[in-house]
């Protein structure tokens, strides 16, 4: 167990629709990371959190969009869903997000958009 | 030509082999990580390399950053090792890494 929590773990919805994807870190990393996993495209990094604030963005689709709780929870909305969001999303976290620390990854919410 | 190709990208081996796969990448890095998935879809960190050799258990990680390459060995494969392995490499913020496509390794008992 990682200690990284995501929910739900399996979520199916239809096109246009929007959803919010859920995680909650270790307890007192300060940094969340999200990453989206499909099969034609693998792993590629969204968006960072840390304490509240974005710190990096990667390939991250407008229609998509992050927030960090002051309790360091993350939520992950996607909105105007197509098909090829489908796809597994994992959420990482890590103490401060500075490099050479460990990554701890959640278990993953896998989205499949009908 | 992607920035992190791994090889290869299948693996099967037999219980007790020595397991090399290679990770290569052509950006400047300040970390390189070495990640596994199980078959239920988890993901766990095995390493985190900027330089040398890290050892855990039977797994063994070396990165030559002159050559921008690194290897995980698994000495005296286990069926439990089957898996993906991913290789990914970070810059400046700790998580904006760009990931190889994975190799996917079977060992038979």
């Amino acid at each position: 167990d990682s200690g990284v929590t995501q929910t739900p773990k399996h979520l199916i919805t239809a096109t246009g629709q929007r959803v919010t994807l859920r995680c909650s870190p270790r307890s007192g990393d300060l940094s969340v990371y999200w990453y989206q996993q499909s099969l034609d495209q693998g792993l590629q990094f969204l968006i960072q959190y840390y304490n509240g604030e974005e710190r990096a963005k990667g390939n991250i689709l407008e229609r998509f969009s992050a927030q960090q709780f002051p309790d360091l929870h993350s939520e992950l909305n996607l909105s105007s869903l197509e098909l090829g969001d489908s796809a597994l999303y994992f959420c990482a976290s890590s103490v401060t997000g500075g490099v050479g620390e460990k990554l701890f990854f959640g278990s993953g919410t896998q989205l499949s958009v009908l | 030509k992607n920035e992190v190709e791994q090889s290869p990208q299948n693996l099967t081996a037999q219980e007790g082999e020595f397991i090399t796969i290679n990770c290569s990448y052509s950006v400047g890095i300040s970390a390189l990580h070495w990640l596994q998935q199980h078959p239920g879809g988890g993901i766990v960190s095995l390493f985190m390399l900027s330089s040398g050799k890290k050892k855990h258990g039977r797994l063994i990680a070396t990165i030559n950053i002159q050559e921008k390459h690194s290897s995980l060995h698994i000495t005296a494969s286990h069926p439990r090792d089957s898996a993906v392995y991913i290789c990914a490499v970070g810059g400046g913020s700790q998580g904006n890494l760009i990931f190889g496509k994975g190799t996917k390794l079977s060992v038979k008992p």
